[in-house]
């Protein structure tokens, strides 16, 4: 069973600062890594995606990967209340569906 | 842009009724997805496909079937629709191989009474 896990919070944060979700996943040969961020009511929007080992800077925005330690990141920098929504950890382990973690709740405290 | 676009955003039925939930997108992706979303339990994949006239069940196929005639339409059918089928259904579009982000539509929230 190829499993993704994420801590589901809530994970509070003040304003202003570096929030840190995480993300672990059980196939080895996984392949490609993606961070969504859903709003309550939403669906799904793709914010990150990573292929290779290291960090991804996009804006506000850092995903990072170990491979080594199937371990997949996003930082979020200078955080903002409009940054409050659960995010989504998904993996693609080969050519099949997208795994997806069942998400951290994340909360930006003004 | 992908645009991937569900034929409604709020739906009521009733019980046993036959319902179809409609998805079109408009990037000529390969495989094309429905999930349900319900609160702790996350995304759960419902059925697939990879081409026209071709569908793959995924984890909770049960009390679902789906068609695909077009390559950019994949309609989920509830056969007869029971209350515990009450959800929000996302339907998402993909391209090519393992490398492409799924791009999700807006979701219907759907509610059977």
């Amino acid at each position: 069973q190829k499993e993704v896990e994420q801590n589901s919070g809530p994970l509070s944060v003040p304003e202003g600062a570096i929030a840190s979700l995480n993300c672990t996943y059980s196939d080895r040969g996984s392949q490609s890594f993606f961070w969504y961020r859903q709003y309550s009511g939403k669906s799904p929007e793709l914010i990150m995606f990573i292929y290779s080992n290291g960090d991804k800077e996009d804006g506000r925005f850092t995903a990072q990967l170990n491979k080594a330690s199937q371990y997949v990141s996003l930082l979020i920098r200078d955080s903002q209340p409009s940054d409050s929504a659960t995010y989504l950890c998904a993996v693609n382990p080969g050519n099949t569906p997208l795994v997806f973690g069942k998400g951290t709740r994340l909360s930006v405290i003004a | 842009d992908v645009k991937v676009t569900q034929s409604s955003r709020y739906l009521v039925k009733r019980t046993g009724e036959k319902v179809f939930l409609e998805c079109v997108q408009d990037m000529d992706h390969e495989n094309m997805f429905w999930y349900r979303q319900d609160p702790g339990l996350g995304l759960r994949l419902i059925y697939f496909s990879y081409d026209v006239k071709m569908k793959e069940k995924g984890d909770i196929p049960e009390g679902y079937s789906v068609s695909r005639e077009k390559k950019e339409r994949f309609s989920l059918i509830l056969e007869s629709a029971s209350t515990n089928q009450t959800s929000m259904y996302l339907c998402a579009s993909l391209s090519g191989g393992g490398l492409q982000p799924q791009h999700f539509g807006d979701g219907t929230r759907l509610s059977i009474l």
